[in-house]
């Protein structure tokens, strides 16, 4: 049974500063892995999708990565801004879309 | 991309009453997907609905808990029967959309559930 797992649950950083967010999956035969940011009232949007051939996806000041034989995925976010402040989720798709619990970002102005 | 316009956003509800969400997408989809948040954990899947047949679910979930509609290629209703406090939880209906081969997910805003 694949098991997603983020790492920190939570993390405040200061304005401006570079972070990483971590996600590990225990079945490493995915098909594609999916970076979600959720907004309090707000659904889900969808920031990156790394399929299983690729190692990595950048869209803006974001940037993931994928080592499937190590079961992890890394966001990186540079110069992180207040309007950072959300929950990142982590999911994988192998039979099923299978979801880890999130990290919740605050970015301190 | 898809646009999914979810209602309601959120409800506060009495324990025994039922809830329908209901979920319009600005495009045709073969799948529409319904998912439960209950507090700090992660998204599972209730059930997949599909125009024109039955909706399929996941386990743990039940069509007389849970039942789904799917009229058209555009809409979705989820309907939480007899609800309990158990219940409370945020809802979130989804389809999958982009080009083929790169398919993501896009979401609703989520409904809120709260039940006394």
């Amino acid at each position: 049974k694949q098991e997603v797992t983020q790492i920190p649950a939570a993390l405040s950083v200061p304005e401006g500063e570079n972070l990483v967010l971590n996600c590990s999956f225990t079945d490493s035969a995915i098909y594609n892995l999916q970076w979600f940011r959720q907004d309090p009232g707000k659904g889900l949007t969808s920031l990156l999708l790394i399929q299983s051939s690729q190692r990595e996806q950048t869209s803006g000041r974001l940037n993931a990565s994928l080592d499937k034989s190590s079961g992890r995925s890394t966001l990186y976010i540079a110069a992180s801004q207040p309007g950072d402040s959300a929950t990142y989720l982590c999911a994988v798709v192998t039979e099923k879309l299978v979801f880890g619990k999130g990290t919740k970002l605050t970015v301190n102005p | 991309s898809a646009v999914i316009s979810q209602k309601p956003s959120r409800d506060i509800c009495q324990r025994g009453t039922s809830l329908t969400i209901q979920c319009q997408v600005d495009s045709q989809v073969t799948m529409m997907f319904w998912y439960r948040q209950q507090p700090g954990q992660s998204l599972t899947l209730i059930a997949t609905a599909n125009q024109g047949s039955e909706a399929t679910y996941e386990s743990g979930f039940v069509i007389d808990k849970f039942p789904i509609s799917r009229p058209n290629l555009t809409f979705s209703t989820l309907t939480v029967s007899n609800m309990s406090p158990e219940d409370s939880s945020i809802y979130l209906c989804s389809v999958e959309g982009g080009l083929v081969g790169n398919e993501k997910l896009f979401f609703g805003s989520g409904t809120q559930l709260s039940v006394l």
